[in-house]
């Protein structure tokens, strides 16, 4: 078992550019989420999903779309990159329902120059 | 929302001390609480967790307690170890069930 796949693991990006942060797993989790983490903040939701076809907002989702056509994978697109989505973002997903016992992917160290 | 506070946000011990983390939640009706240990440059671990049900979990050289009256829970750390040097996040459930709210973290240093 991979687990939890993030990739890529670092990206530069422009102002405005758009571009999608790729989450796998193969656990056959229902639930899968995003975080953005910044110094001194804590982990913050962005989305969620509970299951396949289902997705849902958390604390920060804008200027973030996400979609889940499939058990394994939960993408997480940036629409016009700005400075303030410089961060790392971490996926996690769950077996069990309600975000219990999260595993999380390895990063995704963002940088919108 | 759920809103969780984290005291302190740095910690340091000598190796052989016990660390005591604490953290605070606003929302009554959170259910559960899981704490996870993130090394430097790496993901975020959980470590242990516990349902509003009871009151304190235990497993080896970690603790947890809960006190659904108050609105807190903490994290016991005995006989640290420099392996133990960290970040450590406290999170608790917001009503719906189906998000966390973390708190902002305590690095916990722990000198031999």
């Amino acid at each position: 078992n991979a687990g939890v796949t993030q990739t890529p693991k670092f990206q530069v990006l422009k102002t405005g550019q758009s571009m999608t942060l790729q989450c796998a797993q193969d656990m056959n989790h229902e639930y899968m989420s995003w975080y953005r983490q910044d110094p001194g903040m804590g982990l913050r939701l962005i989305h969620y999903s509970v299951g396949a076809g289902i997705t849902d907002q958390g604390e920060v989702p804008n200027g973030y779309n996400v979609s889940r056509s499939t058990t394994e994978d939960f993408p997480l697109r940036l629409l016009s990159a700005a400075p303030s989505q410089t961060s790392v973002y971490f996926c996690a997903s769950s077996y069990q329902g309600g975000a219990e016992k999260l595993f999380f992917g390895s990063g995704t160290q963002l940088s919108v120059l | 929302g759920e809103n969780v506070e984290q005291h302190p946000s740095t910690l340091s011990v000598q190796e052989g001390d016990s660390a005591v983390i604490k953290c605070t939640y606003s929302d009554s009706a959170s259910n559960y609480f899981p704490w996870y240990k993130q090394e430097l440059g790496k993901r975020p671990q959980l470590i242990i967790d516990i349902r509003s049900n009871v009151g304190e979990k235990k497993d080896q050289r970690i603790a947890v307690t809960l006190n659904k009256t108050a609105k807190h829970f903490s994290l016991h750390i005995t006989e640290t170890q420099p392996e133990d040097s960290a970040v450590y996040f406290c999170a608790a459930r917001n009503s719906g069930y189906s998000t966390l709210t973390f708190g902002k973290g305590t690095m916990l240093l722990v000198s031999p």
